[in-house]
């Protein structure tokens, strides 16, 4: 079946240090991925997205590339604000409109 | 601005006391989901409906249900809650297919005393 691994948080980063979130997955066929992101005590937000390899999904600087050759999915920012302290979540489509997600990673930017 | 609403976004329940959580969107999308997401975790599909059909996941206690009266609402039901079942309920739709993201709402937090 389909599965999503993320790298372990918390993360703990200073203001304007470079994030790097690692995901990996496992699927069959052409899976879209996405990250979403979860700030406390909220619902879940689409970040990003990518629907076929090579696509680079970005957003409020936060950038991801579809590698099928490596079936990965990294979540990379340049620069981290306070404002990004968060949990995000990489994830896939599969059959039958289902997400599956990864675990999770807390992310947490101080200054 | 279209969107995923659920209400009420803080729910109190007594032990053994039915509750219904409801959701309704203005995306005029196909599918609706309930979603139960625990701290710390993953949030974790119960069921969810393709229109009118309903999709119950393998694992998801008898204890919960869900009704989907037309296209913009849907409901999650906890027959008997117990202390197990506090958690943020998590509602979300999207237009369908494999390659369509979902919407998520803000999510009501369950609380069982």
């Amino acid at each position: 079946g389909n599965s999503v691994t993320q790298m372990e948080g918390p993360v703990t980063l200073s203001e304007e240090a470079f994030l790097t979130i690692n995901c990996t997955y496992t699927a069959t066929g052409y899976p879209s991925l996405f990250w979403y992101v979860q700030y406390p005590g909220e619902g879940l937000q689409l970040l990003l997205k990518a629907t076929k390899a090579d696509d680079k999904g970005s957003n409020k600087g936060f950038e991801a590339t579809y590698r099928k050759e490596t079936t990965s999915f990294h979540l990379e920012k340049g620069s981290v604000q306070v404002s990004d302290s968060a949990v995000y979540f990489c994830a896939l489509t599969g059959t039958a409109s289902k997400l599956t997600f990864g675990t999770g990673t807390r992310l947490q930017v101080t200054l | 601005d279209a969107m995923v609403i659920q209400n009420p976004r803080y729910q109190v329940t007594q032990f053994g006391k039915p509750v219904t959580l409801s959701c309704s969107q203005t995306l005029n999308h196909n599918v609706m989901y309930w979603y139960q997401q625990k701290s710390s975790q993953a949030p974790k599909l119960l069921f969810h409906y393709y229109d009118k059909d309903f999709n119950n996941e393998a694992d998801t206690p008898d204890n919960f249900q869900s009704r989907r009266p037309n296209t913009s609402f849907c409901f999650l039901d906890i027959r008997s809650p117990g202390l197990g079942d506090a958690a943020m309920y998590l509602c979300a739709t999207s237009i369908g297919g494999d390659s369509y993201e979902q919407y998520f709402g803000p999510g009501t937090r369950l609380t069982v005393t």
